[in-house]
C-alpha cells in the first residue's frame, strides 16, 4: 500500500510547455507539501496546504500553481516551463499524532526541461 | 529564519565501522524538532531518526543515535556497525511546529560505506 504517490515519476518536456504533477496520500493526513530538490540535491519547501487551504508559499514564481481538490490530493501545475525548473519534485504529507510526527514523502518526480 | 548547516559534503567509512555526521542549526525558538532523513540512490526520502528539542535524552533507533546539544545548536548522527545499505545522502532537517510546518533541510552529506 503506497502511502504517498506521485505521477508521473519521470517527466521530460520542452521549454515553454505546461505540465502537471499529481500527488495523492492515503494516510488521512490534513497537511501536504511540495518540495523541490535541485541538481545539487538541495531540498527546499515550495508550498504547504492544510485541509485544502494554502499555508505556505515560499517565494515561488507565479508559473507554479498548486491545487488541492481535497485533502488527500495536492497537484502542482507549472506554466511556461524553463530550463531552471529541471529538478526532482517531492510531495509529502504529515499529521500530528501524539509524538509520532513525521513527514511522509512520495517517490519524487524527476522533471527535465529541454 | 532558521538555517541548517551540514559541513561534510562527503564521507566514507569501512563496513562495520562507526561514522558520525555533523549538523548545526540556527534558531531563536526554544521548541522545535530535528530530523535525519536518508535518501538512497532510489531517491526515496526515509526518516531515520527524530528528536524533540524539549527532550534532554538523545534519540536512538537501533544502530542510529544522535548527539543533541541544544546550547551549542548541534545535532549529529552516529551510525554504528555501518552496513552497505547505509550508503546514501543524509539530510539534517529542522521543523518549528508539530505536524503543520515546513522542514528546513541542510545541504546533505553523501555517505559511502566501503565493503
Amino acid at each position: 500500500d503506497t502511502a504517498v504517490s506521485q505521477t508521473p515519476k519521470y517527466l521530460v518536456t520542452q521549454m515553454g510547455n505546461d505540465k502537471s504533477i499529481k500527488c495523492e496520500q492515503n494516510l488521512g493526513h490534513d497537511t501536504m507539501y511540495w518540495y523541490k530538490q535541485d541538481s545539487k540535491k538541495f531540498l527546499k519547501i515550495m508550498f504547504s496546504y492544510n485541509n485544502k487551504e494554502l499555508i505556505i508559499n515560499e517565494t515561488v514564481p507565479n508559473r507554479f500553481s498548486p491545487k488541492s481538490p481535497d485533502k488527500a490530493h495536492l497537484n502542482l501545475h507549472i506554466n511556461s516551463l524553463e530550463l531552471g525548473d529541471s529538478a526532482v519534485y517531492f510531495c509529502a504529507s504529515s499529521q500530528p499524532q501524539g509524538f509520532s510526527y513525521e513527514q511522509y514523502f512520495g517517490p519524487g518526480t524527476r522533471l527535465t526541461v529541454t | 529564519a532558521q538555517t541548517v548547516t551540514q559541513s561534510q559534503p562527503e564521507m566514507s567509512v569501512q563496513e562495520a565501522e562507526t561514522v558520525t555526521l555533523s549538523c548545526t542549526y540556527d534558531t531563536s525558538e526554544n521548541n522545535y524538532y530535528l530530523f535525519w532523513y536518508k535518501q538512497p540512490p532510489s531517491r526515496q526520502m526515509i526518516l531515520v531518526i527524530r528528536q524533540e528539542a524539549y527532550k534532554q535524552q538523545n534519540a536512538t533507533e537501533n544502530r542510529f543515535s544522535v548527539n543533541f546539544q541544544k546550547a551549542a545548536k548541534s545535532f549529529s548522527l552516529k551510525i554504528s556497525d555501518s552496513q552497505l545499505g547505509d550508503t546514501a545522502m543524509y539530510f539534517c532537517a529542522f521543523s518549528l511546529d508539530f505536524g503543520n510546518e515546513k522542514l528546513t533541510f541542510g545541504t546533505g552529506t553523501r555517505l559511502t560505506i566501503i565493503p
